[in-house]
């Protein structure tokens, strides 16, 4: 089973600013089978990004992802009051599994 | 428009089995393409998938669960079912249905999700 690990745990940051999520897999992944999810507190989790780097129907274009083999970022380039929020990457193999997530909090 | 839908009981005791329905509309469960997945919550803490089920393809369970879990689907009420034998108070946890692309593998609606606890 691949183990997805996310860095860092929690990222304190102003309104504004650039936001750098990373990802790491125990072992190369397909691309095209990576996506990232963020969560508002009580909210069910919306998909951000799949196959890596394609952003899902509705999303802003301040969320970019990009990376492959082991290594996957999430990148926000401008910090909106909306953002700060959980965020998971999440691997779609015979077992998908998710990262444990990182919290964005408003520094 | 997708959406989807959790519906059971919000109490459940330990050793007792959990059936929780998801309703689906927006998208056909006959869909090649698309299928369904439970995946939990427990409070505070990570996403966890259970299973997948897809109608031209069958089930597929998490290896740690899958001796508990059995998911099936009535197409004709567009609903599917996950069924969750020898319930424990580490089960506790909110239960998400959602829709899953199998090109790309990932989760692209959720239900709401419904907590589900398990005590005495």
């Amino acid at each position: 089973e691949i183990v997805l690990t996310q860095s860092p745990g929690t990222l304190s940051l102003s309104p504004g600013e650039r936001a750098t999520l990373s990802c790491r897999a125990s072992q190369s992944v397909t691309s095209a089978h990576l996506a990232w999810y963020q969560q508002i507190p009580g909210q069910a989790p919306r998909l951000l990004i799949y196959n890596a780097s394609s952003r899902a129907t509705g999303i802003a274009d301040r969320f970019s992802g990009s990376g492959s083999g082991t290594d996957f970022t999430l990148t926000i380039s401008r910090l909106e009051p909306e953002d700060f929020a959980g965020y998971y990457c999440q691997h779609y193999g015979s077992s998908p599994t998710f990262g444990q997530g990182t919290r964005l909090e408003i520094k | 428009q997708v959406t989807l839908m959790e519906s059971g009981p919000v109490l459940v005791k330990p050793t007792e089995t959990l059936t929780l329905t998801c309703t689906v509309s927006g998208f056909s469960l006959s869909n090649v393409r698309m299928g369904v997945s439970w995946i939990r919550q427990p409070p505070g803490k990570a996403l966890e998938w259970l299973g997948n089920i897809y109608s031209n393809d069958g089930e597929f369970y998490n290896p740690s669960l899958k001796s508990r879990l059995i998911i099936s689907e009535d197409t004709s009420k567009s609903q599917v079912v996950l069924t969750m034998t020898n319930m424990d108070p580490v089960d506790t946890a909110t239960y998400y249905c959602t829709r899953i692309d199998r090109w790309f593998g990932d989760f692209d609606y959720w239900g709401p999700g419904t907590l589900v606890t398990v005590s005495s």
